[in-house]
């Protein structure tokens, strides 16, 4: 089974700063890689596949760069509605999620 | 739009198998190439349970892959998830979801656009 770990497992920023998640597979997984965005009590929701391609309708805010092993999702400019908690998901083989980074408010 | 609605019972003693189905609008269940769920224990990460392709070929996470089952039925636009010999580790957030099929950068990728709102079920006797 392929392994992701998401570092940090949380940090707390202000409104406005520039924040970077990164995400760490066992082995390579090209760019099979995608971002979720999970406010309290609510559902995921797709920000980011293919590690760079930004999903419809999300800001452009938000970034995402890697391949192989490593990966980033950039925040640039963080919104009130940014503090959730970031999912990577990879799905090169079956698929499996990392553990998950909490955004707090600073 | 599509939209994806899990029901089923919130409560299920331990020993018995749950049974969710998660009902597809806005749009064919045949039109998808693959539906699948996921789960989150109180608290924790989100773990995946299994897919189904179109095709009917079944993928499952192997921790609990000998006590799952996924079917889906196209003339209900439905597709359900079965889980026995349940225990209290299966208490969770359910949710049923569409992996979108996207070619990009010269690769097919299948990314959960789509999420039902989840079902909360509790595993207690």
């Amino acid at each position: 089974d392929i392994q992701l770990t998401q570092s940090p497992s949380s940090l707390s920023a202000s409104v406005g700063d520039r924040v970077a998640i990164t995400c760490r597979a066992s082995q390579n997984i090209n760019i099979y890689l995608n971002w979720y965005r999970q406010r309290s009590g609510k559902a995921p929701e797709l920000l980011i596949y293919a590690a760079s391609a930004v999903h419809s309708g999300v800001p452009s805010r938000f970034s995402g760069s890697g391949s192989g092993t490593d990966f980033t999702l950039t925040i640039t400019g963080l919104q009130p509605e940014d503090f959730a908690t970031y999912y990577c998901q990879q799905s090169d083989r079956d698929v499996s999620f990392g553990q998950g980074t909490r955004l707090e408010i600073k | 739009q599509l939209q994806l609605q899990e029901s089923g019972p919130g409560l299920v003693k331990p020993s018995e198998t749950l049974s969710l189905t998660c009902t597809v609008s806005g749009d064919s269940i045949s039109r998808s190439f693959y539906w699948g769920w996921v789960r989150q224990s109180p608290g924790k990460g989100l773990e995946w349970v299994g897919d189904i392709y179109y095709s009917g070929t079944l993928r499952y996470n192997s921790s609990i892959s000998s006590r799952v089952a996924i079917s889906m039925d196209t003339s209900t636009n439905q597709f359900s998830l079965k889980l026995n010999s349940v225990t209290a580790a299966d208490t969770a957030v359910y949710y049923c979801v569409r992996p979108r099929r996207i070619t990009i950068f010269g690769v097919v990728v299948f990314p959960y656009d789509s999420w039902g709102p989840g079902i909360r079920v509790t595993v207690s006797s």
